[in-house]
Parts: C-alpha cells; structure tokens; sequence
C-alpha cells in the first residue's frame, strides 16, 4: 500500500482565499484523522471521521473551517477564507481499529498564507 | 484538562549512547500511551503503543515504560545511531477520545 496520501504538499495562498487539502487514507482503514501542527501550539487533532461520518469535530477552530469524506477513499479540509494564522503543517492520518489504535500518518501539507 | 510535558526539549548525545526520554502527563485516566517519531519535513511515524494495563512495549532498540499513577512515560533507545536523530512525540489517549500530544524531544545523535 502506498500509505496515507496528501495534497498538496505544499500550498501559498493569499488572505482570503480558498484553500482546500485532500487526503487519501490507506485502503481498508474506516477511521480518517486531520491534525494541525504549529510551533506554538503543537501537534491538535481537528476532526475525525468513522466510516465517513465525523465523529468529533470539537478540534475545528472556527467555521472558517470544514471537513467533508465522501467516500471511503477521500477526504478534505476546507479553509474559507483563509487567514495568516491559519499557516501551518496539515496531516492527515487514518487507522483500522479506531482513536488510540495506531494511526499512519500522510506526509502532511505545508500551507502558508500570506 | 490533559497536558503532556516532554523533557527535555533538546538532545544531543554521541552515537552509540544508551539514552532515555520523558513524557508526563497530568490525568493519569489514560486509555493508551503511544510514542511517535517525526523526521524532518514527513509525518509521524508510530513506533510502540502501551495499553493502560501494560508497563512497557519493546521493539528492537526502543523499549518504553508506563507507569499510569505517577503520570510518566520513558522511552529508552539503546546504541544510539545517527539515523536515530528525529522529533520523538508521546501522546496519550483518553478513553478512544482522541490523542493528546506533548511538543516533542528533537534528539540528534551525532557521528
């Protein structure tokens, strides 16, 4: 399996753009994770999702933010309209068992807002 | 609320150096404790997970403890290589609710 895929890997955008990231999870995994890492606050989880139902969304810092998986296969993250503080290293992470099982995380994706 | 503290912040050791890190956390109400590995610029990679019934998971070089009362965690590697050198993160989990991360020890082993 080729792990858990993001993209992009990296994004530049303006204040006030859309910006959306895409993840992949790995192939059999029904539980799907999105974290967000800064050197102020470190490493928070976001949402997550089981069977494409989210789950706990209480991590979603605003409504700027939102969290769609259509399918088994797919999931996005959605920032609109995006702000300079929203900067920071995206991942995506999916598990067979669950929350506290071993999650495999993607490569992440390195947003910058200017 | 749960915190997770690792100390320390930094490491750097000659390679070949048994060597050892800590991660505390204030709510002892753990459902599991997992230790993760972080290279630059890549996502985390899982390397053991400890059971709240469990005292410590070995795997290879890495062996790490728990000790759920006192609210402490050690993740000791033995013959520390340069390919060792990465962000080592713990993080605990409440009750399957979700995983709560300390900030990290940026171990370099040098050569």
């Amino acid at each position: 399996d080729a792990g858990v895929i993001q993209s992009p890997r990296h994004e530049v955008t303006e204040m006030g753009q859309e910006v959306t990231l895409r993840c992949k999870p790995i192939s059999g995994h029904d539980y799907l994770f999105w974290y967000r890492q800064t050197m102020m606050r470190g490493l928070e989880l976001l949402i997550y999702f089981n069977n494409n139902v989210p789950i706990d969304d209480s991590g979603m810092p605003e409504d700027r933010f939102s969290a769609k998986m259509p399918n088994a296969s797919f999931s996005t993250l959605k920032i609109q309209p995006s702000e300079p503080r929203d900067s920071a290293v995206y991942f995506c992470a999916s598990s067979f068992f669950g929350v506290g099982e071993t999650q495999y995380f993607g490569p992440g994706t390195r947003l910058l807002v200017l | 609320k749960q915190e997770v503290t690792q100390i320390p912040a930094a490491l750097s050791v000659p390679e070949g150096e048994n060597l050892v890190l800590n991660c505390s956390f204030t709510d002892s109400a753990i459902y599991n404790l997992q230790w993760f590995r972080q290279d630059p610029g890549k996502g985390l990679t899982s390397l053991l997970l400890i059971q709240s019934s469990q005292r410590e998971q070995t795997s290879g070089r890495l062996n790490a403890s728990l000790d759920k009362s006192s609210g402490r965690s050690t993740l000791y590697i033995a013959a520390s290589q340069p390919g060792d050198s990465a962000t080592y993160l713990c993080a605990v989990d409440e009750y399957g609710n979700k995983l709560v991360f300390g900030a990290g020890t940026i171990l370099r082993v040098k050569s």
